[in-house]
């Protein structure tokens, strides 16, 4: 138990679904961080939202649209989703929103495929 | 930008053996952190060490920041230690992931 919880943990959509990936976390932390996962590729940085003001975005496609209610709650809206979008999504929480200034605690992930 | 190189990329060990990892950056980082990730995707924080060593049970980690690589150590390895360890830095308000070393421990 990580502190970080992910729903749903799999999830196969069409490229012309609208779906909702979703992240809690528990740890009071400041910071909240949406990763993308490819097969043979290093971890990639998506999104990271500081007290719920998105802080970076590293040049992802606008059919990825992420949310951020509060300090405790992220999503990522998917809508007209490609092939090679299909991967793991791993959400993950710190203290301090500058990416590895604090220790991260990652989320178990959602798995994507996109038919 | 910065390089982060990881190896070996592939270690099968029997159980109880020790192994070595490391990660190497191609420039000065602020911070360092080594992650595991088991068969089942869930990645764990293990050490967030930018420099020196720490200890975990049986694993250990050091950075030699001034000669930009970090090494990992495991010990009596279990089968429960597979999976795949990444190590990820920290530069100018970036993290960036190396491709990770995939360890799988026979029983």
């Amino acid at each position: 138990e990580t502190g970080v919880t992910q729903t749903p943990r799999h999830l196969v959509m069409g490229m012309t679904n609208k779906k909702s990936l979703k992240c809690e976390q528990h740890l009071g932390h400041n910071a909240m961080y949406w990763y993308k996962q490819s097969a043979k590729k290093p971890l990639e940085l998506m999104f990271v939202y500081s007290l719920e003001e998105r802080v970076e975005n590293n040049s992802v496609p606008s059919r990825f649209s992420p949310e951020c209610p509060n300090s405790s709650h992220l999503f990522l809206h998917l809508h007209t989703l490609q092939p090679e979008d299909s991967a793991l999504y791993l959400c993950a929480s710190s203290q301090a929103a500058v990416p590895g200034n604090q220790p991260q605690h990652f989320g178990d992930g959602t798995r994507l495929s996109i038919l | 930008g910065i390089q982060v190189e990881q190896s070996p990329p592939d270690l099968i060990l029997q159980e109880g053996a020790n192994s070595t990892l490391r990660c190497n950056f191609s420039d000065s980082v602020n911070n360092l952190q080594w992650f595991h990730q088991n068969p089942w995707g869930q990645l764990i924080n293990l050490f967030y060490i930018p420099s020196g060593t720490k200890q975990n049970g049986r694993l250990s980690a050091t950075t030699v920041a001034t000669e930009r690589y970090s090494l990992l150590y495991i010990s009596s390895s279990q089968t429960t230690d597979s999976g795949v360890y990444f190590c990820a830095v920290n530069r100018d308000d970036k993290i960036i992931f190396g491709k990770g070393t995939r360890l799988h421990i026979l029983p």
